[in-house]
């Protein structure tokens, strides 16, 4: 069946440093890959959408690469910010989409 | 742009009867929108996704007679939680799809709890 994992549970960052998240997934060739921002008891933001076809993207301190030999994608924030502690979600595919656990990013001052 | 509202944020209610929860797109149409439940500290689980005009599609697992959902415009979701249950306490959120477009914008999700 699809798997999706992303890469740890939590991830501590000090202020300024670049986070970098991880998703891995497998069984699943999806032609679509996306990244949400949930914040606790809210529902997830939209932050970015990859195609199976480009490499990467950016959108300001967003970066987002995709790898479909390694079924793997990564997801980092430049020059972080207290205000980017989150939950981050991993999420596949285009007509229906399957989301990860997520990885609380929490970034100290 | 891309607003998603659910109405209502949260509710309280007896074991048996029913809520019904709204999920409006405010700046966009969107032909398919998706319900969800997450329980604490787990991912969303996809409920059911809801196409304008024609039957919802449930997940495995999902009872659709007991979570009717009515898609009656391109703006408009509901999600009915008939006859609840304690169990069924969970925190709900719909998301819309704009049309053309492969990215879901949520709502702010509904929190259920029933006694």
């Amino acid at each position: 069946s699809q798997k999706i994992e992303q890469n740890s549970e939590a991830l501590n960052i000090q202020e300024g440093k670049t986070a970098t998240l991880t998703c891995n997934y497998t069984n699943y060739s999806p032609a679509y890959l996306q990244w949400y921002r949930q914040d606790p008891g809210r529902g997830p933001v939209f932050l970015l959408l990859i195609r199976e076809n480009e490499k990467g993207k950016r959108k300001e301190r967003l970066k987002v690469t995709f790898d479909t030999t390694l079924k793997q994608s990564l997801f980092h924030i430049t020059a972080s910010q207290p205000a980017d502690s989150a939950t981050y979600l991993c999420a596949l595919g285009d007509d229906k989409i399957i989301f990860g656990k997520g990885t609380r990013l929490h970034i100290l001052p | 742009g891309a607003v998603v509202s659910q109405h209502p944020s949260w509710v309280i209610c007896k074991s048996g009867t029913s809520v019904k929860i709204e999920c409006r797109s405010l700046d966009f149409q969107a032909t398919t929108m998706f319900w969800y439940r997450q329980f604490p500290k787990q991912s969303l689980m996809l409920m059911a996704t809801s196409n304008e005009g024609s039957k919802a599609t449930y997940e495995q697992g999902v009872e659709k007679d007991k979570f009717l959902i009515n898609h009656a415009s391109l703006t408009l979701s509901t999600l009915t939680v008939t006859s609840a249950h304690p169990e069924d306490s969970s925190f709900y959120i719909c998301s819309a799809r704009p049309i053309q477009r492969y990215e879901q914008y949520f709502g702010p999700g509904t929190r259920l709890t029933v006694t």
